[in-house]
């Protein structure tokens, strides 16, 4: 079975800095989906950025980027330029043949 | 509104008793999911299903029972509610089984006492 490791329970930074938050992945598949999904507290969860495993290239949107390593299965997400709306809880997920599998979660908070 | 909702947004229930969550979308959705969310565990799957009548197991199903007679809505019902169901439940949809975005509802906060 598919796992996704979160091993940063919690994780801050100054407003305007950078933060890398780190995501590991098990799987035998060849084929499959990365995500990043936030969660205010609000709860509602927000698709941040995706991935296809299949593309070298990393994705990018605005201020959010991800390192996506396949032979290493990591997938961490670099935020720039934190701003304060940032602060939430962040999801790393996997989607392959089998249905979506997420992480435990990190939860970034955002220093004035 | 166009969109997914989920009713009610909290709920507070007593042992053994039967609750069912609801869970409506508006864009006719193929796939329809439901979650919980419990700390140090992110959101794991309880049920899926891919058509009107179509529903299958995920991760943590026992004690759950979903049905699903019209594409738009899928309820979740917890039989006889125990107190290790006290959890927050995210109902999901897309449009197909490939790996397409999920949208997620608002959730439902629900205690068991």
């Amino acid at each position: 079975a598919q796992t996704v490791t979160q091993s940063q329970p919690e994780m801050s930074v100054q407003e305007a800095e950078t933060v890398t938050l780190s995501c590991t992945y098990d799987t035998s598949e060849s084929d499959y989906y990365l995500f990043w999904y936030k969660q205010p507290p609000s709860r509602q969860m927000i698709l941040v950025i995706r991935q296809e495993a299949y593309k070298q290239q990393n994705a990018t949107e605005n201020r959010f980027s991800v390192n996506f390593q396949k032979a290493a299965k990591s997938f961490s997400l670099k935020i720039s330029d934190s701003q304060l709306g940032d602060a939430a809880m962040y999801f790393c997920a996997y989607q392959g043949a089998q249905k979506l599998v997420f992480g435990q979660g990190t939860r970034l908070t955002i220093n004035p | 509104d166009a969109g997914i909702t989920q009713s009610p947004r909290y709920k507070i229930t007593e042992t053994g008793r039967q609750v069912t969550l609801m869970c409506h979308q508006t864009w006719s959705h193929s796939y329809m999911f439901w979650y919980r969310q419990d700390l140090g565990h992110g959101l794991r799957l309880i049920y899926y299903s891919a058509a009107a009548d179509i529903t299958d197991k995920g991760e943590v199903p026992d004690g759950y029972v979903v049905s699903r007679s019209k594409t738009e809505n899928f309820p979740l019902t917890l039989e006889s509610a125990t107190r290790s169901q006290t959890s927050v439940y995210f109902c999901a949809s897309s449009e197909r089984s490939d790996p397409y975005e999920q949208y997620f509802g608002p959730g439902t906060r629900l205690t068991v006492t």
